[in-house]
This record gives C-alpha cells, structure tokens and sequence, in this order.
C-alpha cells in the first residue's frame, strides 16, 4: 500500500528565511505524481507545486522548490524568501496515475516568525 | 467502516444530461466541499459548506449546483453537461472553522468519481 510521511508536525521559520519541508513516500509503482498542497484557516486545498515521477527536474514555482529524489521516495518542499502569508498547513500528497485516490501525508504545520 | 463515501465511482454520460454525484461522511464533521481534479491532476476547489451554510463558491459554470440536506451530505448536480466537465470529482470533509485544537486536522478525501462525458 503506498503511504505518505510527513515527519516534521510543526516548523517554523524567520519571515525572508528560506525552509525546508520533508516528505517520503513508499510504492512500488513507477509512473506516479507527487504534490504539495496549501491549507490556509479557511481549510480548502490550495495547490503549491506538482511533480511527474518521470520527470527528473525539480519542479518550481516562484518561490517554491522541490527536491525529488525518486530512489530515496523523497519529495521535500523549499520555501524561499518566507512571508506571512506562507503560514499554514502543508500537506505532501501521491496519486498513482492509474488511479484516482490521491493519499495525504499528515501534514506539516508551517509558523512564520516576523 | 468508509468515512467519506462518493457515489459512483464512474460515471460515462453524454453531452447534455444532467447527473448528480453523492458523497456523504460519518466522521461528524461540519465541513464539506468539492474538489475538481482536472488533467493536469491537481485539485482545484469548487465549493464548501459548513453545517449546511455555503461559505466558499469559486468560479464554477452555474450548471453545478451543491445541496446539502443535511451536514452529513452533500451532493453536487451537474445539468447540461458538457464536454470539459469530464473530471474526477473528490468529496471532502473537515473538522468546523476556528475550532480549538482542530488546526492540525487534515480533510478527509472521497475516492472520487471519475465523470466521462461522451
């Protein structure tokens, strides 16, 4: 069964900061995507940035960054030039492309420190 | 024991019916909302309710329309379908707003419904 782990509950950063957050993954499958969704108070699910498994370049967008190591099932998210408006929940998700169900981590509780 | 339920899983209608999809949780939660997954395989959110009220309604063809019977369901209508609504739909559920102790609660995902418009 494929699962998603998020290891770190809670992180926080200096605003302007850069951080990391750290996601590993488990399946045995070979064509897959991997996300990282945005959970602001108001609870929906805002996309952050997506990753192609057969893709080997590292997503990006703005100031958002991954680094996907597909041997190590690792798929961290890297936050640059941190704001206030970064404060939220993150959540790594994995979603087979033969199939529909997308699978969560737990969630990584991002503070900004002004 | 399924905590977010979404009925069907597949649906293949032709262009111009009207369809509705099902989706009902037992997790007590106030919150629910639907999610369009589109080819690019991201989630993109449509609307939310909580305890029946409808609080988020982003910019989706009129053609949809969410009801709520209760807090336990919420259902999404589809008239007139039309070509790019082909999707997977994903029902969610989540703790209330605001309430003390729930910012670490995540949603909780249907399986979703894979809509195919002929």
């Amino acid at each position: 069964a494929q699962t998603v782990t998020q290891s770190q509950p809670e992180m926080s950063v200096q605003e302007a900061e850069t951080v990391t957050l750290s996601c590993t993954y488990d399946t045995s499958e070979s064509d897959y995507y991997l996300f990282w969704y945005k959970q602001p108070p108001s609870r929906q699910m805002i996309l952050v940035i997506r990753q192609e498994a057969y893709k080997q370049q590292n997503a990006t967008e703005n100031r958002f960054s991954v680094n996907f190591q597909k041997a190590a099932k690792s798929f961290s998210l890297k936050i640059s030039d941190s704001q206030l408006g970064d404060a939220a929940m993150y959540f790594c998700a994995y979603r087979m492309n033969r199939d529909d169900k997308i699978i969560f981590g737990k969630g990584t509780r991002l503070h900004i420190l002004p | 024991d399924t905590a977010v339920s979404q009925t069907p899983k597949y649906l293949v209608t032709q262009m111009g019916n009207d369809k509705s999809i099902k989706c009902e949780q037992n997790l007590g939660h106030d919150t629910m909302y639907w999610y369009k997954q589109d080819s690019k395989k991201f989630l993109k959110i449509m609307f939310s309710y909580n305890n029946k009220e409808l609080i988020i309604n982003e910019t989706v063809p009129n053609r949809f329309s969410p009801k709520s019977p209760d807090k336990a369901h919420l259902n999404l209508h589809i008239n007139s379908l039309e070509l790019g609504d082909s999707a997977v739909y994903f029902c969610a559920s989540s703790l209330p707003l605001f309430q003390p102790g729930t910012v670490n609660q995540p949603q909780h995902f249907g399986d979703g419904t894979r809509l195919s418009i002929l």
